[in-house]
């Protein structure tokens, strides 16, 4: 069984561009979840996707935004980038809200730097 | 809002030595309880979790972690760490919630490094 697959795996970027990131679930999965990580604050959570649905949100500004398509694959978009915005972002997926048991499998991230 | 902490930011030891890694949360309601261990260049693993039942979990590669409810604290313990065990630890908490209200709360982390 495949894993948590991210693409690009390195991205360097201006300032003011925006950016898309990619993610593949394991097949199956149907919730997709995205991490922000930086060496300051850890982990952030951004957003969570179910059926094509937004079901959770974190506190980051509109330009993070991302959607799921109906095979549960899901895009996270940056506008206008900020040198703050360099990060690892972090892809996790599992069945479905409430099947909490099986946890989270997480993808090996994209490493965004903005320069 | 829930909140998570790991107040050790860097642990070195040598390696047969023991470890203990703290964490606590902020939450009065039920929480899923979780430790994710991340090696250099590696994405993040589970190493163990806690939903119910027995507060001593034990996990993989020889770590288990004890749930104490009164205290809001779910540490990790290896008895004798080895120089693989290098590594970031992540302590990451869930809330039980309304439905699709759910997400992980992860600690800054604690990065370990062991000495051969």
């Amino acid at each position: 069984k495949a894993g948590v697959t991210q693409t690009p795996r390195y991205l360097i970027k201006t300032r003011g561009q925006q950016v898309t990131l990619s993610c593949s679930p394991i097949s199956g999965h149907r919730s997709v979840s995205w991490y922000q990580q930086t060496p300051g604050q850890g982990l952030q959570f951004l957003f969570e996707y179910f059926s094509e649905t937004q079901r959770n949100k974190g506190n980051f500004p509109g330009r993070f935004s991302g959607r799921q398509f109906s095979n549960s694959r899901s895009e996270m978009n940056v506008s206008t980038l900020e040198l703050g915005d360099s990060a690892l972002y972090l892809c996790a997926s599992r069945e479905s809200p409430g099947t909490g048991s099986y946890g989270y499998t997480f993808g090996s991230g994209t490493r965004l730097t903005v320069v | 809002a829930q909140s998570v902490s790991q107040h050790n930011h860097h642990v070195i030891l040598s390696e047969a030595a023991s470890l203990e890694l703290g964490c606590n949360y902020s939450y009065g309601g039920t929480v899923n309880l979780f430790w994710y261990v991340q090696y250099p260049g590696q994405h993040l693993q589970l190493l163990l979790k806690y939903f119910s039942g027995d507060p001593l979990v034990k996990g993989i590669k020889g770590f288990e972690a004890e749930f104490i409810k009164s205290k809001f604290s779910f540490n990790l313990r290896k008895p004798s760490v080895q120089w693989s065990d290098t590594a970031e630890y992540f302590c990451a908490v869930k809330l039980i919630s309304n439905f699709g209200n759910e997400k992980l709360t992860f600690g800054t982390g604690t990065r370990l490094t062991i000495i051969p």
